[in-house]
């Protein structure tokens, strides 16, 4: 079975700059989230989604991230414009409808200079 | 909400067993425990999730004793390749959902020759 897939793996612009994340879940998961994750923390949810629609977005700032789950299956995180505090790991995890089990992907390491 | 509070870090030496201890004093009736482990430069990933008494699979041991204020993750003979971040998560069981997701900031584990 196919991983959860996201890319790029890694990313530098500079501050004001846009940039864009992509995540492909495993097939069938209905759930998708994505997280922040910075240097020394643990995981902080963004976003989840439960097929194309949002359930939580309560922690994202909205202001200047936004993210879709056209057709409730791939995802995109947009940054736009970053700020040096958004370098940070962005994962992205999916979940079937069962199960306590979230399956991570290996994450877009983003740097803002 | 039920807010969980982990040991910052631990060393423990290789063949040994490590355990880890979360405590949960206002875990709700219907909150489970699920633990994650990470490895650098990766996503977290599933290792063990229980209600109550001791729960046992290929990787690792749960226990949780009747109050289930606190739970313990047992890792049986550690190697050099078990040095990771632990996560202890509470909330509901099913797909993760709200306080499901706040990873907080784990356990560091570091195993040494």
């Amino acid at each position: 079975e196919a991983g959860v897939a996201q890319s790029p793996r890694y990313k530098i612009i500079e501050k004001r700059q846009s940039v864009a994340f992509w995540c492909n879940p495993i097939s069938g998961h209905a759930t998708l989230y994505w997280y922040q994750q910075i240097l020394g923390q643990g995981p902080k949810l963004l976003i989840q989604f439960q097929n194309n629609g949002v359930v939580d977005d309560s922690q994202l700032p909205k202001d200047r991230f936004s993210a879709e789950r056209l057709k409730g299956v791939d995802s995109t995180l947009k940054i736009q414009p970053a700020k040096l505090e958004d370098s940070a790991v962005y994962l992205c995890a999916s979940s079937p409808n069962r199960g306590p089990e979230q399956f991570f992907g290996p994450g877009t390491r983003l740097t803002v200079l | 909400l039920a807010k969980t509070t982990q040991p910052i870090s631990m060393d423990s030496y290789e063949g040994q067993e490590v355990n880890i201890t979360c405590s949960h004093n206002n875990i709700a009736t219907n909150d489970y425990i699920t633990w994650y482990q990470q490895f650098p430069s990766q996503g977290p990933r599933f290792i063990i999730q229980g209600y109550k008494t001791k729960v046992t699979n290929e990787v690792a041991s749960l226990f949780i004793p009747a109050d289930r204020k606190s739970s313990t993750l047992s890792l049986p003979r550690v190697s050099l390749s078990d040095t990771a971040v632990y996560y202890c998560l509470v909330g509901p069981d099913g797909p993760p959902a709200g306080n499901m997701l706040t990873f907080g900031g784990g356990t560091r584990l570091m195993v040494k020759p």
